[in-house]
């Protein structure tokens, strides 16, 4: 199994629509979790944190976490065409600084 | 604020050489950690340097090696390179947390 599993994709909605990106982790006591959007070409950009179980909100972005299920999704509302990227899900497990990044799910927003 | 910068944006080796990147974290930030990104494995940690000091380590063989200087910029080094060295290597910066913000890479291609 790997530590940080997301659907490969791709992912296609239509302008407007929710966007629903799903990322499962090995590591139950993993502290924190984080959503980034790679452009194709570009380096990671980080658009979320998460701590918490719950709800986050920034904008047209919801990031929700689930330690029960091991379990985070990142909500992109309204999807614009800009939004179609890699998104890559990645879990400290430890906070001991070592990263690790599920192999992202690719999205693609037709206008 | 400037963000992390890494040199060259580009290189092209040859099997059995050796290569130095470099990396200029954000101002301020203290961290620095390097991943390699390829289709075939996604990103993956390879080290994190703080205050000049070696902090975590991936799995990956000997060959790749680095150091940080008093003024947080850093170095990766990759000796003896082979075929599947071939990658984006990325460097990320944070100055506390774990929320980290990469730099636009350095594409290397061995021949």
């Amino acid at each position: 199994q790997k530590e940080v599993e997301q659907n490969s994709g791709p992912l296609s909605v239509p302008e407007g629509a929710i966007a629903s990106l799903n990322c499962t982790y090995s590591d139950r006591v993993s502290q924190s979790f984080f959503w980034y959007r790679q452009y194709s070409g570009k380096s990671p950009e980080l658009i979320m944190s998460i701590y918490s179980n719950g709800d986050k909100e920034d904008g047209r972005f919801t990031a929700q976490l689930n330690k029960a299920s091991q379990y985070v999704s990142l909500l992109i509302r309204d999807s614009q065409p800009s939004d179609s990227a890699t998104y890559l899900c990645a879990v400290n497990p430890r906070n001991n600084n070592d990263m690790r990044f599920g192999a992202g799910t690719r999205l693609t927003v037709k206008p | 604020k400037a963000g992390v910068t890494q040199t060259p944006r580009y290189l092209i080796k040859t099997r059995g050489q050796q290569v130095t990147l470099s990396c200029s974290p954000i101002s301020g930030h203290r961290s620095v950690s390097w991943y390699q990104q390829t289709p075939g494995q996604g990103l993956q940690f390879l080290f994190e340097y703080f205050s000049e000091t070696q902090r975590n380590k991936g799995n990956f063989p000997g060959r790749f090696s680095g150091r940080q200087f008093s003024n947080s910029r850093s170095e990766m080094n990759v000796s003896t390179l082979e075929l599947g060295d071939s990658a984006l290597y990325l460097c990320a910066s944070k100055i506390m947390g774990n929320e980290q913000f990469f730099g636009p890479g350095t594409r290397l291609t061995v021949l």
